[in-house]
């Protein structure tokens, strides 16, 4: 298996554009997990799917933010308009996760896509 | 509000020494708790994972136990070397499968 694909891997860009990250989970998971990381704040989660339903998206810092799971082998994170402050690193990662079995829920993370905005 | 710290500062060690990486919770009761390993420039990667009702758990050098009265979890790697050098993160476990991931230690381990 190829892990977690991410895509772009960089992303620089102005601010006010449009910024779409791709993901694609591992075959099999049923869960996807949106992360940003930054110096500052760390890794912080911004939404979670499982079974291409979005769970939780209380960590998503504003509207400008948004993620689609349109299927189990594929999600975007977008980001419209783009700001500076929006420059981090944002991970994708994927579990095989069933509620209420106290599943091992180990997290696979793909290798990130470090986002500039000027 | 819950709060997760790990040791703040990078830790050096020598060779061969034992590195030992503190994670402590407020405001919390996680059934689980896991840790990861993180290069420059990647992903964190999954090491171990440890119920609230064992104590201690082990993988070949690396140890880490759980006290759930403390709050605490130690993370240790024995024999260390070298290519132990990266950030470990330590993550609660919550419902739904959510993680909620500490700031992370940078370890550097000297030769």
């Amino acid at each position: 298996d190829a892990g977690v694909i991410q895509s772009p891997r960089h992303e620089v860009t102005e601010m006010g554009q449009e910024v779409t990250l791709r993901c694609k989970p591992i075959s099999g998971h049923n869960s996807l997990f949106w992360y940003r990381q930054t110096m500052m704040r760390g890794l912080e989660l911004l939404i979670y799917f499982n079974n291409n339903v979005p769970i939780d998206d209380s960590g998503m810092p504003e509207d400008r933010f948004s993620a689609k799971m349109p299927n189990a082998s594929f999600s975007t994170l977008k980001i419209q308009p783009s700001e500076p402050r929006d420059s981090a690193v944002y991970f994708c990662a994927s579990s095989s996760y069933t509620p209420g079995q106290g599943a091992n829920n180990e997290q696979f993370f793909g290798p990130g896509t470090r986002l500039t905005v000027l | 509000s819950q709060k997760i710290e790990q040791n703040s500062e990078a830790l050096n060690i020598q060779e061969g020494k034992t590195a030992t990486l503190t994670c402590n919770y407020t405001n919390y009761s996680p059934a689980y708790l896991q840790w990861y390993r993180q290069d420059p420039g990647r992903g964190p990667v999954f090491l171990l994972l440890i119920r609230e009702n064992e104590k201690e758990k082990r993988k070949e050098r690396l140890k880490v136990t759980f006290d759930t009265t403390l709050k605490q979890s130690l993370f240790h790697i024995t024999a260390s070397q070298p290519a132990d050098s990266a950030t470990y993160l330590c993550a609660l476990v919550s419902a739904g499968g959510k993680l909620i991931f500490g700031q992370g230690t940078e370890l550097s381990v000297k030769p």
